[in-house]
């Protein structure tokens, strides 16, 4: 049972345009909230992270925006590059452990 | 240069054997981990190790067992007894003091 519901599943953008992917947990005790980027045959890497006293960061063109009431957090690429193409997971994990639990994936394809 | 090797890159399994994979890291983390990756899928938990000499199991660790018998050394061995084994498996690592959890560059496992 997967504790991290991600979609879409993949989402094709022109160039310049804006990658929205939504995650949704129900684990309350959920605290720390990160995204990974992944490239074909490559190991992820982390992108961006978020605690939940927060209810956005960004760092560069990408921006997490964070409910924790709705307990939803979704990852915003801004002005997407054919250099964005690639898969992206969301995680969650507790302060106790650190043990993240990941969603499925969104595979985002930028045309140029 | 620091970072996290997975060796080999691609791996292939006969039936009724048993396969290991080598995960070695010089980043000085304290906690090691072993994800496996299925299309569609996200990334599941198979073993982890927060210290030398203990290991815990995942949310999929029927089928597979590890050792922790070096700081720098966590290898996964996959049983005869998994019976599904062909995915991509990630290892990563964590420091004490940090949530972020850097990952190798994976092993293609894969059945003939």
């Amino acid at each position: 049972q997967q504790q991290v519901k991600q979609s879409p599943q993949s989402l094709i953008v022109q160039k310049g345009g804006i990658s929205i992917i939504n995650c949704a947990y129900e684990n309350t005790a959920f605290d720390y909230f990160p995204w990974y980027q992944q490239f074909p045959g490559k190991g992820p890497a982390l992108l961006i992270a978020i605690r939940p006293d927060v209810s956005e960061k960004k760092e560069g063109r990408f921006t997490i925006s964070f409910n924790k009431s709705a307990k939803q957090f979704s990852l915003h690429i801004m002005d997407s590059q054919p250099g964005d193409s690639a898969t992206y997971f969301c995680a969650a994990s507790t302060k106790a452990d650190y043990k993240l639990s990941f969603g499925a994936g969104t595979t985002v394809t930028v045309r140029a | 240069d620091g970072g996290i090797t997975q060796s080999p890159k691609y791996l292939f399994r006969k039936e009724g054997q048993n396969v290991t994979l080598s995960c070695e890291q010089n980043l000085n983390h304290d906690a090691m981990y072993w994800y496996r990756q299925d299309p569609g899928q996200g990334l599941r938990l198979i073993y982890y190790s927060q210290i030398v000499n203990d290991f815990q199991k995942g949310d999929i660790a029927e089928g597979y067992s590890v050792s922790r018998e070096k700081k720098e050394s966590f290898p996964l061995t996959v049983t005869s007894a998994q019976k599904n084994p062909t995915a991509f498996y990630l290892c990563a690592s964590k420091g004490r003091s940090n949530e972020k959890l850097f990952f190798g560059s994976g092993t293609q496992l894969s059945v003939l």
